[in-house]
């Protein structure tokens, strides 16, 4: 199994461009999340999904949108980035809901001009 | 917010030694788990306590938590230099145990 995988791991936007922040997963987990950690901080939820065709906002949603067609994937969208988006974005996956324990990805580094 | 905060933020120890960090949140939980992340990578579970539960093992990871003070901990015994690492604590919040919530972190140095 590969777990979770994201793509791409590095990119660099200019502000104003959208872009989209790839997930999946290949264990059939139910639960699928994104955070987003800023440096020396914890990490913040930003969307998560229970299921395909669910989803819901977590803590820190303004700004990405998402969509859960499959059970794999999970994909984050930027609509129109901001420097304020500049973080590393975690990708994470779990049996039924978090009560289980949450695999997480490599990551994703977001850097915008 | 539900957040909750480690304590100390930093911690440096010789290997051999134990290391103790704790975490504080404000509302009730259903579970508080426990996560490691080594710099610049994704973060690894460590232990899970639910909210029942007031102790657990596992290895050399004893973690305590205690619902009237809000409150857990995280002992790692006999530190290697290999625990060298950010150590985060998470909450399912218990009005909705979809949303998770992660702390601040303390980043633990182990000296060889």
């Amino acid at each position: 199994n590969a777990g979770v995988t994201q793509t791409p791991k590095f990119q660099v936007l200019k502000t104003g461009q959208s872009m989209t922040l790839q997930c999946a997963q290949d264990m059939n987990h139910e639960y699928m999340s994104w955070y987003r950690q800023d440096p020396g901080m914890g990490l913040r939820l930003i969307h998560y999904s229970v299921g395909a065709g669910i989803t819901d906002q977590g803590e820190v949603p303004n700004g990405y949108n998402v969509s859960r067609s499959t059970t794999e994937d999970f994909p984050l969208r930027l609509l129109s980035a901001a420097p304020s988006q500049t973080s590393v974005y975690f990708c994470a996956s779990s049996w039924g809901q978090t009560q289980e324990t949450q695999y997480f990805g490599p990551g994703t580094r977001l850097l915008v001009l | 917010s539900q957040q909750g905060e480690e304590d100390p933020q930093a911690l440096s120890i010789q290997e051999g030694e134990n290391a103790t960090m704790n975490c504080s949140y404000k509302t009730s939980i259903n579970n508080l788990q426990w996560y490691r992340q080594n710099s610049g990578r994704g973060l690894v579970h460590l232990i899970l306590i639910r909210s029942n539960e007031r102790e657990k093992h596992s290895g050399r990871l004893r973690v305590t938590l205690d619902t009237s003070k809000k409150s857990s901990s995280l002992l790692i015994t006999a530190s290697r230099a290999a625990d060298t690492a950010s150590y985060f604590c998470a909450t399912a919040a218990g009005d909705n145990f979809n949303k998770f919530y992660f702390g601040s972190g303390t980043k633990l140095n182990v000296k060889p």
